[in-house]
């Protein structure tokens, strides 16, 4: 049972353009949504994170947009650079019956910046 | 460098051996949790460790146990391994019992695990 829906797939943009993955989630226990960049062969790499009580966060060229009514997040890069081509993950989190926050994370998507 | 060091890198294993992963959490860092990383697939949480003892868990069965040790360092063991067991398995540590309440959790690069 997915709970935290990612798209797109992969995704191709040309350098200097606006990279935008979106997120889509079921649990309305969940409060905390990181977005994560993994590189191969490396563990992934927290981005950003926004909880549900800002409709946006920007740190640099990364913004969170959230709709806490749709249930759904997504991912702003501007100004795409080839190092950022990456697998990026979006998750979620929120109490558990047991109390522990796990992770739930998207599928990922296979970001590739054209020079 | 996020001081989150896993070992080994890499590790094949035979179908119903057993496997020992360790993970050593950054400085500070009381909690430890566990991902399984299958290949094209997002983490899935399998358990979270925090001051020794195990306080949340994924759906994972019974086979995959996990110990913290009082230096917070930590094991992953997985009996009886089976070839979906293959994957890349991600060691996360952070600071609080509940560690991804507003507060960095920080992954190691992994172990890849090739069950044959």
């Amino acid at each position: 049972q997915q709970q935290v829906k990612q798209s797109p797939q992969s995704l191709i943009v040309q350098k200097g353009g606006i990279s935008i993955i979106n997120c889509a989630y079921e649990n309305t226990a969940f409060d905390y949504f990181p977005w994560y960049q993994q590189f191969p062969g490396k563990g992934p790499a927290l981005l950003i994170a926004i909880r549900p009580d800002v409709s946006e966060k920007k740190e640099g060229r990364f913004t969170i947009s959230f709709n806490k009514s749709a249930k759904q997040f997504s991912l702003h890069i501007m100004d795409s650079q080839p190092g950022d081509s990456a697998t990026y993950f979006c998750a979620a989190s929120g109490l558990s019956g047991g109390g522990a926050d796990g992770l739930t994370f998207g599928k990922g998507t296979h970001l590739i910046i054209q020079p | 460098e996020t001081g989150v060091t896993q070992s080994p890198t890499h590790l094949i294993k035979t179908r119903g051996q057993q496997v020992t992963l360790r993970c050593s959490s950054q400085s500070g860092h009381n909690t430890v949790s566990w991902y399984q990383q299958a290949l094209g697939q997002g983490p899935q949480f399998i358990f979270q460790y925090y001051r020794e003892e195990e306080n949340g868990r994924g759906n994972f069965p019974p086979r995959f146990s996990g110990l913290q040790f009082p230096n917070y360092s930590s094991e992953l063991n997985v009996n009886a391994l089976e070839l979906d067991d293959s994957a890349l398995y991600l060691c996360a540590s952070s600071l609080g019992r509940s560690p991804l309440r507003g507060t960095e959790a920080f992954f190691g690069q992994g172990t890849r695990l090739t069950v044959v």
